[in-house]
């Protein structure tokens, strides 16, 4: 079965600071995609960094990382130097090939930065 | 410009009644969605369109009706609301329903059924 599983319901960051929000995917297709969103409290839907299962460099926009490890099936995002605005929730998500384009959520994670 | 955009974003309705939500992108995305997040933030998809056609309907009560006049709209109407219907419902769209294709959401409707 197709699972999305983000293990940490809240986690707290000191401003400045990097932070990596974990995530781990159940798929036995080949073909598929990563997505990580964020929901600030304001409560839009935020897309902010994609990787391919084929991608072999992991995806990086700004400030975020994806530290993409497929034998683990893991696709954990790093903010570095973390900012107020940062708070959030943030959810995991996946798309499998033929699925139309469906995205398949994790439970999210809660980020508060710390000043 | 707003890219998908819904409404209305807040709605609050009596049981029994009967309420739609309207959602247009200009994004020029042919693959459009509607999303439910319920109290605990968990997001489900509901429904898919692919140029006006119907793709994905997940196990969702039949009260549930989407509408996709062309390709840039997708409309949600519900029938004789109940408590549970209350939930954030977001829409979204995105090129071509592939896999790595990112959806763009608007920015939600929170029903609430009193």
């Amino acid at each position: 079965a197709q699972k999305i599983t983000q293990t940490q319901p809240g986690m707290f960051v000191q401003e400045k600071e990097a932070v990596t929000l974990d995530c781990t995917y159940d798929t036995s297709d080949q073909s598929y995609g990563l997505f990580w969103y964020k929901q600030p409290s304001s409560g839009e839907m935020i897309f902010l960094i994609y990787q391919g299962s084929y991608d072999e460099q992991n995806a990086t926009e700004g400030r975020y990382s994806l530290n993409f490890q497929k034998a683990r099936k893991s696709a954990n995002l790093v903010i570095s130097a973390s900012q107020l605005g940062d708070s959030a929730m943030y959810f995991c998500a996946m798309s499998l090939s033929g699925n139309t384009g469906k995205l398949i959520f994790g439970q999210g994670t809660t980020l508060q930065v710390k000043p | 410009d707003t890219a998908v955009s819904q409404t209305p974003k807040y709605l609050v309705t009596q049981m029994g009644n009967d309420k739609s939500i309207k959602c247009e992108q200009n994004l020029g995305h042919d693959t459009m969605y509607w999303y439910k997040q319920d109290s605990k933030k968990f997001l489900k998809i509901m429904f898919s369109y692919n140029n006006k056609e119907l793709i994905i309907n997940e196990t969702v009560p039949n009260r549930f009706s989407p509408k996709s006049p062309d390709k840039a709209h997708l409309n949600l109407h519900i029938n004789s609301l109940e408590l549970g219907d209350s939930a954030v419902y977001f829409c979204a769209s995105s090129q071509s329903g592939v896999y790595n294709s990112p959806l763009h959401f608007g920015n939600g409707t929170r029903l609430t059924v009193t």
